[in-house]
């Protein structure tokens, strides 16, 4: 079966800060995988997504970065932490095959930046 | 992707059906529907979807009218640990790459 990881589970970092989340997936190949944020109160908004190694997409221009160096790898990024970088980060894998958008999330990062 | 509007909450009695609304009248004919739902404090869970037919499985029903336009999520028997936000979501299929859309959702609470 299919597991994903997600660490570390809570953060707390000053601003200015760098930052580096880690994302990785079991049990499947050539998974297209997701970053997204939840600012306290707010919905779910979708970051950067990956269809393969190497392959990033940014949806929103933002202080963060992403990077898949290895097929079930996938990374978050930033150079220099702001205020309002603080949210709760998930991660999800879907399927590369099919049609459907069933997406499994991991567990997240709770990060406070100060 | 279209958008959904689902009432911000709901209360349900344990032991009955939850069913909760969701109204996408902007839907396109290659979109599915799809419910997820997130716990306080975790991940979003996959619940369902379905393109144009009924689906169930194990852990809910999803019914869809017949012009698409809106759907029902239910819960047959609802328990304390369903207590959470659920979250109508539209969007096309593969070619999409997966990219969802997380509206306000409905905060589903299940009492005793």
């Amino acid at each position: 079966s299919q597991t994903i990881h997600q660490w570390p589970a809570t953060l707390v970092q000053p601003v200015g800060s760098p930052l580096s989340l880690e994302c990785t997936v079991e049990g499947t190949s050539n998974p297209n995988l997701y970053w997204y944020r939840q600012a306290a109160g707010r919905g779910l908004q979708l970051l950067f997504y990956s269809v393969g190694i190497g392959q990033i997409s940014s949806e929103v221009p933002q202080n963060l970065s992403a990077s898949r160096p290895q097929d079930r790898q996938f990374i978050l990024s930033s150079k220099k932490l702001l205020l309002s970088d603080s949210g709760f980060y998930l991660c999800a894998w879907r399927g590369a095959e099919g049609l459907a958008d069933e997406q499994y999330f991991g567990p997240g990062t709770r990060l406070t930046v100060t | 992707d279209a958008k959904t509007t689902q009432p911000p909450s709901m209360d349900c009695a344990e032991g009955r059906a939850a069913n909760l609304p969701c109204n996408h009248s902007t839907i396109s004919g290659n979109e599915y529907v799809y419910w997820y739902r997130q716990i306080h404090s975790q991940g979003p869970q996959y619940i369902i979807h379905g393109l144009k037919n009924n689906e169930t499985n194990e852990m809910a029903s999803l019914i869809i009218t017949e012009d698409r336009k809106s759907s029902t999520l239910i819960l047959p028997h609802a328990t304390l640990r369903d207590t959470a936000v659920y979250y109508c979501i539209v969007a096309a299929g593969g070619t999409s790459y997966g990219k969802l859309t997380f509206g306000q959702g409905t905060i589903l609470t299940v009492h005793p």
